[in-house]
């Protein structure tokens, strides 16, 4: 099966700095990877993803996630931090190669925290 | 445009009551999942379904049951109530496998 790994628990950012979230995948084939992120008391709500063609993929909230095949990596980025990126975010792939129908794998989420 | 709707939002339960998690969505997806959320754990598929009257188990199945009688409607059913069960549970719906999912709000659920 595949699966996805977040390696941090919690990332702490100043606010305006350019901030990482890092997530590392194994898969086999071509690689479908999701981000999603999640405010207190809601549903996750859906950031990008990546299917194929170029590595770095442009979401929403001015977020982007950069694919690096060599690593098998797919961190998401952001150039300057706000306060309100504060949330939970994870990283997300389909359980087995090809299909996506029987829903998602996720990692353990990662908190990020924006310090003003 | 309510999208995906769960209810209730809050719910205690006695071990071994039974009650069904209600989940509609207004979109016309085919494809719907239930997962559950613990704390420092991600989310864990429970039950999907690719369209009306086709569910299929996800990771985690155990104590649970679905059923899928129309395209809006996906309700989660537990039988006989564990401690273990004590979770957030989330709906989502999406176009098809590979597509983004839109999650509702979640049902929080206690099993005292």
């Amino acid at each position: 099966a595949q699966s996805v790994a977040q390696p941090e628990d919690q990332v702490n950012v100043a606010e305006g700095n350019p901030l990482t979230v890092k997530c590392t995948y194994s898969v086999s084939g071509n690689p479908y990877l999701f981000w999603y992120v999640q405010y207190p008391n809601r549903g996750l709500q859906f950031l990008l993803k990546y299917i194929t063609g170029d590595n770095l993929v442009k979401g929403s909230y001015g977020f982007e996630a950069e694919f690096n095949k060599s690593q098998t990596s797919f961190h998401l980025k952001k150039p300057s931090a706000l306060v309100s990126d504060s949330a939970l975010y994870f990283c997300a792939v389909p359980p087995y190669s090809g299909g996506g129908a029987d829903g998602l794998t996720f990692g353990k989420g990662t908190h990020l925290i924006i310090q003003p | 445009n309510a999208g995906v709707t769960q209810t209730p939002k809050f719910r205690i339960l006695k071990i071994g009551q039974s009650m069904t998690l209600q989940c509609a969505q207004d979109m016309n997806h085919n494809y719907m999942y239930w997962y559950r959320q613990d704390p420092g754990m991600g989310l864990k598929l429970i039950y999907y379904s690719v369209g009306a009257g086709i569910t299929d188990k996800g990771e985690v199945p155990n104590g649970y049951n679905v059923s899928r009688s129309t395209t809006e409607d996906f309700p989660l059913r537990l039988e006989l109530a564990a401690p273990s069960q004590t979770s957030v549970y989330f709906c989502a719906s999406s176009t098809g496998g590979n597509q983004p999912q839109h999650f509702g709000d979640g049902t929080r659920l206690s099993i005292l």
